[in-house]
């Protein structure tokens, strides 16, 4: 069964720190990562990850996978309070029709 | 925005009625999948739906049942409903080349609650 971690559950930060979350996974025949930002209802993508050591970064915003250690992490720098949301990590199934997402870890900023 | 239309927002309901929630996916997209969030969790994958028919289903038991329409508009049927069952309810709509984009794009949800 596949199975996706990420810690910390939670996070509390100031404005302008920078943060790293992290997410481990256990897939049969790994196809991709994603990661998505929940502020309210609907999950909205961020990046996905293929290729092990090749950084997605959008603005403040960057990510890496690690395909030999089974993991990845998501980093935030110079927080911002609008950068406070849950953040889900979920890797696709073989057959590209499921999702399994992490219980996300719900980052705080403040101001 | 991403074009993926739920409703109801929110509906409650008491033990043993049935439930019918439903999403219209963005233009285009051809497959619909159903998530439960249920408080501080994440999703999980309820089933998939591609060409009107099943295409995937997760750990739900057959209680949970589904249609997709020609339009590819969709619905979740939850009959004889149990207290766990109040969550989120994610409808996310995706063309057949998900994989290769990851864009599964989702909708501000049904907030179910079960009393």
């Amino acid at each position: 069964e596949d199975k996706v971690v990420q810690s910390p559950l939670s996070l509390v930060v100031h404005e302008g720190d920078t943060v790293t979350l992290n997410c481990s996974y256990e897939v049969t025949n790994f196809r991709s990562l994603l990661w998505y930002k929940q502020e309210k209802k609907a999950p909205t993508f961020l990046f996905m990850l293929t290729s092990s050591g090749i950084e997605k970064k959008s603005g403040r915003l960057s990510s890496i996978l690690d395909k030999k250690e089974l993991f990845s992490i998501l980093n935030i720098t110079a927080t911002q309070t609008g950068d406070s949301a849950v953040y889900l990590c979920a890797v696709w199934n073989n057959a590209g029709n499921m999702l399994t997402f992490g219980g996300g870890t719900r980052l705080m900023v403040k101001p | 925005e991403t074009g993926v239309t739920q409703s109801p927002t929110h509906l409650i309901k008491t033990r043993g009625q049935q439930v019918t929630l439903r999403c219209s996916s963005q233009s285009g997209h051809n497959t619909v999948s159903w998530y439960q969030q249920a408080l501080g969790q994440g999703p999980q994958f309820i089933f998939q739906y591609y060409r009107e028919e099943e295409n995937g289903r997760g750990n739900f038991p057959p209680r949970f049942s589904g249609l997709q329409f020609p339009n590819y508009s969709s619905e979740l049927n939850v009959n004889a409903l149990e207290l766990d069952d109040s969550a989120l309810y994610l409808c996310a709509s995706s063309s057949v080349n998900v994989m290769n984009t990851g864009e599964l794009f989702f909708g501000e949800g049904s907030r179910l609650t079960v009393l």
